[in-house]
């Protein structure tokens, strides 16, 4: 089946624009997390949905910073007035949640490469 | 906070065997789970351990002592491909169960 997918692979934006970051979860999956991955580091936590409950968003670095899951499925991450320190991959994965046994594991989608110049 | 640590950097021989520590606070985490991401790439599912003890899959291996605050990936019979980084992961201890990721080891295989 289908795995998790993200868009724009790559997006090039100015300092102060804003941009939208768009995520797929694979079907059925009641969990999606947001990520941050600069290059060489380990992934940053932003964001978790889980079900219908409210997401946990105790990493988001900034109010700039916001994001959404429309009809339990597809997430936007939306970085507002952009700078130069939000350069880096954004990774979003999902997984079956909790309660639906099994190990839960995190599918990753390819990531949006994000460069603000 | 929760901190999760591991070596920055490993590098060993095609077909030794290597081991990757991991260690973290003892408390908040009622899981251990390992991925691989080559560079450039998503990371992927390699293993995982609630339970102490030893969970081999093939060619990888994973340990977690929870008492210890302590688990490690094992590879064996190391292959140019295993050239990766490899992300410790906790699983927060509460029903939403977020993760925690470690900072990731980057282990480079020489022929």
């Amino acid at each position: 089946g289908a795995g998790v997918s993200q868009s724009p692979s790559n997006k090039v934006t100015e300092k102060g624009k804003d941009v939208e970051l768009r995520c797929d979860p694979i079907s059925g999956h009641t969990a999606l997390y947001w990520y941050r991955q600069s290059l060489g580091q380990g992934l940053e936590f932003l964001i978790y949905f889980q079900g219908n409950s409210a997401p946990d968003k105790s990493g988001l670095p900034s109010d700039r910073f916001s994001a959404e899951r429309t009809g339990g499925s597809v997430s936007t991450l939306t970085i507002q007035r952009t700078q130069q320190e939000d350069s880096a991959v954004y990774l979003c994965a999902s997984s079956l949640g909790p309660g639906r046994g099994g190990v839960n594991e995190q599918y990753f989608g390819p990531g949006t490469r994000l460069t603000v110049t | 906070g929760q901190n999760i640590d591991q070596p920055t950097e490993m590098t060993a021989t095609e077909g030794a065997i290597v081991q990757i520590n991991c260690t973290y606070q003892t408390s908040g985490f009622n899981g251990l789970f390992w991925y691989q991401q080559h560079a450039g790439e998503a990371p992927t599912f390699l293993s995982y351990n609630v339970l102490d003890g030893l969970e081999e899959k093939g060619r990888f291996s994973s340990f977690l002592s929870r008492s210890k605050g302590y688990s490690y990936l094992l590879l064996k019979e190391l292959q140019m491909k295993d050239s990766a980084s490899y992300l410790c992961a906790g699983r927060r201890d509460n029903y939403g169960q977020n993760f925690v990721f470690g900072p990731g080891t980057r282990l480079s295989v020489l022929p």
